[in-house]
């Protein structure tokens, strides 16, 4: 069965500094990855998505970027953190069918920028 | 613009009652999705809506699609405290010349059933 990882759980940091948080997906191949963030009590804002190892769409441009070195690894990064960075980050993946492009979505990582 | 629009955002229901909670969207698509989120907890998948008319039913929730309205519906049956949780509709918006499989989701419904 598939699972997802992320890691750290929690951070705080505080401004200026650089940020990485992780994502590893387990028993699937070539998968669809995406970054989310959730500002409290807000909606989902997706960030980036993948479709493959070194292809990077943006969907908001900002201070964040993210990078896939693996298949089945997602990398989120920030080289100077904003107080408007913190929020509920969540990594998801998808397989691309023709029927359907399910997302299945990681514990997340709560950010705190300080 | 692509928007998608639930409502209510926040419903707060006693125990026993039925309500439905409204997804709107303004791009042709035919693939909806359902999630449920725990107070800091992250996403799950309630049901996926694939197609026109397409109706899921999970105990006391029951999800409908209607791609000609635009519209999803999700519907709560006689709710019970369990089911108190903030729910999210999603568009898939690869019909609107979107990469594979992005979603964009709705604000949420924050329901609170109470005794």
């Amino acid at each position: 069965s598939q699972t997802i990882h992320q890691w750290p759980a929690t951070l705080v940091q505080p401004v200026g500094s650089p940020l990485s948080l992780e994502c590893t997906v387990e028993g699937t191949s070539n998968p669809n990855l995406y970054w989310y963030r959730q500002a409290a009590g807000r909606g989902l804002q997706l960030l980036f998505y993948s479709v493959g190892i070194g292809q990077i769409s943006s969907e908001v441009p900002q201070n964040l970027s993210a990078s896939r070195p693996q298949d089945r690894q997602f990398i989120l990064s920030s080289k100077k953190l904003l107080l408007s960075d913190s929020g509920f980050y969540l990594c998801a993946w998808s397989v691309g069918t023709r029927a359907s492009y399910e997302q299945y979505f990681g514990p997340g990582t709560r950010l705190t920028v300080t | 613009e692509l928007k998608v629009e639930q409502n209510p955002l926040f419903l707060s229901m006693q125990e026993g009652k039925n309500y439905t909670i409204y997804c709107n969207y303004s791009t042709t698509s035919d693939r909806l999705y359902w999630y449920r989120q725990d107070p800091g907890k992250s996403l799950e998948s309630l049901f996926v809506l694939l197609s026109n008319g397409a109706v899921k039913q999970e105990g006391r929730l029951m999800a409908s699609l209607d791609t000609k309205a635009r519209l999803s519906t999700l519907h709560i049956t006689a709710a019970v405290h369990d089911l108190s949780a903030t729910y999210f509709c999603a568009v898939d918006i690869k019909n609107y010349g979107g990469s594979q499989g992005n979603l964009i989701f709705g604000k949420g419904t924050k329901l609170s059933v109470k005794p």
